[in-house]
C-alpha cells in the first residue's frame, strides 16, 4: 500500500498571500497525483490531476507540480473561499486508493 | 450536467446491515467506473471499493468480506450493499465517478450519513 503524507496539517495564511502545501508518497507514483478541496459540509472537489492539470473550472490561481514521491499544491493570493481542507490521492498503484490525512488552511 | 445522489443512510445497530444506493443522471454507468469513499465524522477521506472496467470489483481491507459493490446498467444505479456494520463504519458516504481511465474523481455526490450505535 502506497502511503501518502500531507505537510503541514494545519496552514495559516493571510488573505493574499501564497500557500505551499505539500504532499509525500512512500513510493513513486509517477504523476498519478490528484488534489482536492473539501470545504466543511460539502463533498470534495477535484482541483487537479495528473499532478498539475487543472480540473475544468478551477481558477489558475492554484497550480500543482512535483512528480515520483514529491509533490507541492501551490494557492497564489488566496482569496476567502479559498480556505478549506486539502487531500491529495495517489492512483498510480492501486488498489488500495489511498489519500493523504488532509491539511486545513485557515485564515491567519 | 453529471449528478450523482446519494441514498439509504441512516442509523443502524452494530451487526446490522444497510444497502447505499446512487442515483445517477447524465453519466452511463455501464461504461464508466464508481467509487465509494467514506469520512469518519471529523476525520479524512477513505477509499471503500470501486466498481471497474466491464465487472472487476475491489474493497478496502477494512470493508472485504462484508460490503458488496453493486451496478444497475438499465437504471444507471451504483449500490452498497454493508453486512455486520461496525461502529468505525460510521460515516459520510460519497458516491464517485470517473469518466476517464485513470482513479482519480472528476465526480462526487453529496454523500448520505451511517451511523452505526446501539
Amino acid at each position: 500500500e502506497i502511503v501518502m503524507t500531507q505537510s503541514p496539517g494545519t496552514l495559516s495564511v493571510s488573505p493574499g498571500e501564497r500557500a505551499t502545501l505539500s504532499c509525500r508518497a512512500s513510493q513513486s507514483v509517477r504523476s498519478d497525483l490528484a488534489w482536492y478541496q473539501q470545504k466543511p459540509g460539502q463533498a470534495p472537489r477535484l482541483l487537479i490531476s495528473g499532478a498539475s492539470t487543472r480540473a475544468t473550472g478551477v481558477p489558475a490561481r492554484f497550480s500543482g507540480s512535483g512528480s515520483g514521491t514529491e509533490f507541492t499544491l501551490t494557492i497564489s493570493s488566496l482569496q476567502s473561499e479559498d480556505f478549506a481542507f486539502y487531500y491529495c490521492q495517489q492512483y498510480s498503484n492501486w488498489p488500495p486508493i489511498t489519500f493523504g490525512q488532509g491539511t486545513r488552511l485557515e485564515i491567519k | 450536467e453529471v449528478q450523482l445522489v446519494e441514498s439509504g443512510g441512516g442509523l443502524i445497530q452494530p451487526g446490522g446491515s444497510l444497502r447505499l444506493s446512487c442515483t445517477t443522471s447524465d453519466f452511463t454507468v455501464s461504461s464508466n467506473y464508481l467509487i465509494w469513499v467514506r469520512q469518519a465524522p471529523g476525520k479524512g477521506l477513505e477509499w471503500v471499493s470501486v466498481f471497474y472496467g466491464g465487472g472487476s470489483t475491489y474493497y478496502a481491507d477494512s470493508v472485504k468480506g462484508r460490503f458488496t459493490i453493486s451496478r444497475d446498467n438499465s437504471n444507471n444505479m451504483l449500490y452498497l450493499q454493508m453486512n455486520n456494520l461496525r461502529a468505525e463504519d460510521t460515516a459520510v458516504y460519497y458516491c464517485v465517478g470517473t469518466v476517464t481511465t485513470a482513479m482519480y474523481f472528476d465526480y462526487w455526490g453529496q454523500g448520505t450519513l451511517v451511523t452505526v450505535s446501539s
